[in-house]
């Protein structure tokens, strides 16, 4: 089984650039698709990336995402850091029948 | 619109049972694959279960054996049996459907506390 490793924690100011890193501890990063979830306070998650990469409809284009595999890792970039962006941040992948969280990053724009 | 309802979550003694329903509205519940997500008090997602379209199932180790989930298509509904209840099963659990590799559609929850 794998583990996601995420910072437990960032924060960064308004207007500025954010990464939020998931650090997968075996197997290949880029065997499996990687997705990005947000959940604020109280609320139930929802999708921010998809397959890596990918947004959903609305979901703005200053949020995106890249896989890493020198480092077997993946990123969350949000840039334009905007109150509202403030929740927790959960990346998730699969690997034979075992679906996998990360731990969670809250971030805090101060 | 897409609607996941949970419903069962109660208060229950180690050693207890519960079992937790979703009813789903709003898109095809028969053709979807599906699962359980469990968050336990400040802490973070935990996928605890798997269903697919036609009934394979998979479960995280700490609740195989202990946990049975099931399907009724004709009544779009999702069954979580739990059994043998421990202290650390002490979550809010989600009702979840799965879009190829994406939790696309999520429920609002059903509280789990067990505690003597």
């Amino acid at each position: 089984n794998f583990v996601l490793t995420q910072p437990p924690s960032v924060s960064e100011s308004p207007g500025k650039t954010v990464t939020i890193s998931c650090t997968r501890t075996s197997g290949s990063i880029v065997n499996n698709y990687v997705q990005w979830y947000r959940q604020r306070p109280g609320g139930s998650p929802t999708t921010v990336i998809f397959e890596d990469n990918e947004r959903p409809s609305g979901v703005p284009d200053r949020i995106s995402a890249s896989i890493d595999s020198s480092s077997n890792s993946a990123s969350l970039t949000i840039s334009g850091l905007k109150t509202e962006d403030e929740a927790d941040y959960y990346c998730q992948s699969y690997d034979s029948g075992l679906w996998v969280f990360g731990g969670g990053t809250r971030l805090t724009v101060l | 619109e897409v609607q996941l309802v949970e419903s069962g979550g109660d208060s229950v003694q180690p050693g207890g049972s519960l079992r937790l329903s979703c009813a789903a509205s709003g898109f095809p519940f028969s053709t979807y694959n599906m699962n359980w997500v469990r968050q336990a008090p400040g802490k973070g997602l935990e996928w605890i279960s798997y269903i697919s379209d036609g009934g394979t199932t998979y479960y995280t180790d700490s609740v195989q054996g202990r946990f049975t989930l099931s399907r009724d298509n004709a009544k779009k509904s999702l069954y979580l049996e739990m059994n043998s209840l421990r202290a650390e099963d002490t979550a809010v659990y989600f009702c979840a459907s799965l879009n190829g590799v994406e939790f696309d559609y999520w429920g609002q929850g059903t509280l789990v506390t067990v505690s003597s």
